[in-house]
């Protein structure tokens, strides 16, 4: 089973600054997902990747694959930014698949 | 359009008592899926469906069965409920199924909050 860990488990940040969120895992994978889930518990798809960058708004995601790392990036962070940001990694061949999520990172941004 | 709905949002059960979550989208997607989240454990796939008639186990099937007879709507039935199958059930639609490596967005439900005593 593929260990999916993320980094750092909270983070603290002053509105306007540029984060960053790191999901490393253990095995190959085919591709990633990244995922917000507010404080009241909805949860938002924001990307899915299988290489290269993503970018939507001030959100931007990026995958290596070979070094097993994805990164989200939130430029210009805002109050509206805190919520927990999870990364799912997905495994598939030959007609099964492995579905592993990490366990989360908790952003509060303060104005 | 309200995207997806579970119902109900909370419940409390007692250790053997049976009940079924429902969840219905008006989207119009092929895939549906549950998951639980636990503290700690992050979110796990319990199980999934490809289309209206067909289930599929996730990685924590036990203990639950589904049912997805409607297009719209997925059914999560616990039978003899165990004070393990505490915690929040999410479920999630898709167009296309991301299990089989299609990069397609899901829209996930707001949740239900389960406590089994």
């Amino acid at each position: 089973k593929n260990e999916v860990e993320q980094s750092p488990q909270n983070l603290t940040a002053q509105e306007g600054e540029f984060i960053t969120i790191n999901c490393s895992y253990s095995v190959g994978i085919s591709a990633l997902h990244w995922l917000q889930q507010h404080p009241g518990g909805g949860i938002v798809s924001l990307f899915m990747l299988s290489s290269g960058k993503k970018k939507h708004g001030r959100l931007i995601a990026t995958i290596n694959i070979q070094e097993k790392h994805s990164s989200l990036h939130i430029t210009a962070s805002h109050p509206r930014d805190s919520a927990v940001y999870i990364c799912a990694v997905f495994e598939w061949g030959a007609g099964s698949y492995q579905l592993t999520f990490g366990k989360g990172t908790k952003l509060s941004v303060i104005p | 359009n309200a995207g997806v709905t579970q119902t109900p949002k909370f419940r409390v059960l007692k250790t053997g008592q049976s009940m079924t979550l429902l969840c219905a989208q008006d989207m119009n997607h092929e895939y549906m899926y549950w998951y639980r989240q636990d503290p700690g454990m992050g979110l796990r796939l319990i199980h999934y469906s490809v289309g209206e008639g067909t289930t599929a186990k996730g990685e924590v099937p036990d203990g639950y069965n589904v049912s997805r007879l409607k297009k719209q709507n997925f059914l999560l039935g616990l039978e003899s409920a165990a004070p393990s199958q505490t915690s929040v059930y999410f479920c999630a639609s898709s167009y296309s199924t991301w299990l089989a490596g299609n990069l397609d967005t899901q829209y996930f439900g707001p949740g239900t909050r389960l406590t089994v005593l």
